[in-house]
């Protein structure tokens, strides 16, 4: 079946670390890919996409590319923030009706 | 404007009430959805209305009751709920269907059954 499988949290950085939080999916076709952060007590926000092979997404210093050989959309920032503390969400979208298949989210914290 | 809206943003409620949770959106959007959050977990897809008609329903008991009276509303009503239910319901929109598409959440409610 589809799925996306993310690394397990809580994962925790002091501030301005480097941060890569893994992503890799199985999916029976080819489809777009998104990161969503959630903070504490909010809804999602979408952080980046990416809708084909080779496509960088970016947004406020996070950074992910799409690559179809080894399946995997991991999320990258150079020098993160206490404020970056979240969980984040990896998902795709098959075009199967708008539905989107989340990973398990992981929970970053970064402390001063 | 990219929001969308969710009243309340807490709602306590009895097993034997009946209430409804409202999302708005003013973005054109023509595809809105509802999800389930359980704290700590991903959220997962209840119901798709695109066009303003049910175009998924994910197997969800009938004592969730969607309905989408126009474009930019989305309810969802709730009777004779269980404790289980208890969770973070996010309503989002997006342009339509389209795998490509962005899909934009509400701040949801926070639903606690007792």
């Amino acid at each position: 079946g589809n799925s996306v499988t993310q690394m397990e949290g809580p994962v925790t950085l002091s501030e301005e670390a480097f941060l890569t939080i893994n992503c890799t999916y199985t999916a029976t076709g080819y489809p777009s890919l998104f990161w969503y952060v959630q903070y504490p007590g909010e809804g999602l926000q979408l952080l980046l996409k990416a809708t084909k092979a080779d496509d960088k997404g970016s947004n406020k210093g996070f950074e992910a590319t799409y690559r179809k050989e080894t399946t995997s959309f991991h999320l990258e920032k150079g020098s993160v923030q206490v404020s970056d503390s979240a969980v984040y969400f990896c998902a795709l979208n098959l075009n199967q009706g708008g539905k989107l298949i989340f990973g398990q989210g992981t929970e970053l914290s970064v402390k001063p | 404007d990219t929001e969308v809206t969710q009243t309340p943003k807490h709602l306590v409620m009895g097993m034997t009430n009946k209430k409804s949770l409202k999302c708005e959106q003013h973005m054109g959007h023509r595809a809105m959805y509802w999800y389930k959050q359980k704290a700590k977990k991903p959220p997962e897809l209840m119901f798709v209305y695109s066009y303003e008609k049910l175009s998924i329903n994910e197997s969800v008991p009938s004592r969730f009751s969607p309905e989408c009276p126009n474009s930019s509303l989305l309810n969802l009503h709730l009777h004779a709920l269980q404790p289980e239910d208890s969770a973070l319901y996010l309503c989002a929109s997006s342009q339509v269907t389209g795998m490509n598409t962005e899909a934009f959440f509400g701040q949801g409610t926070r639903l606690t059954v007792v």
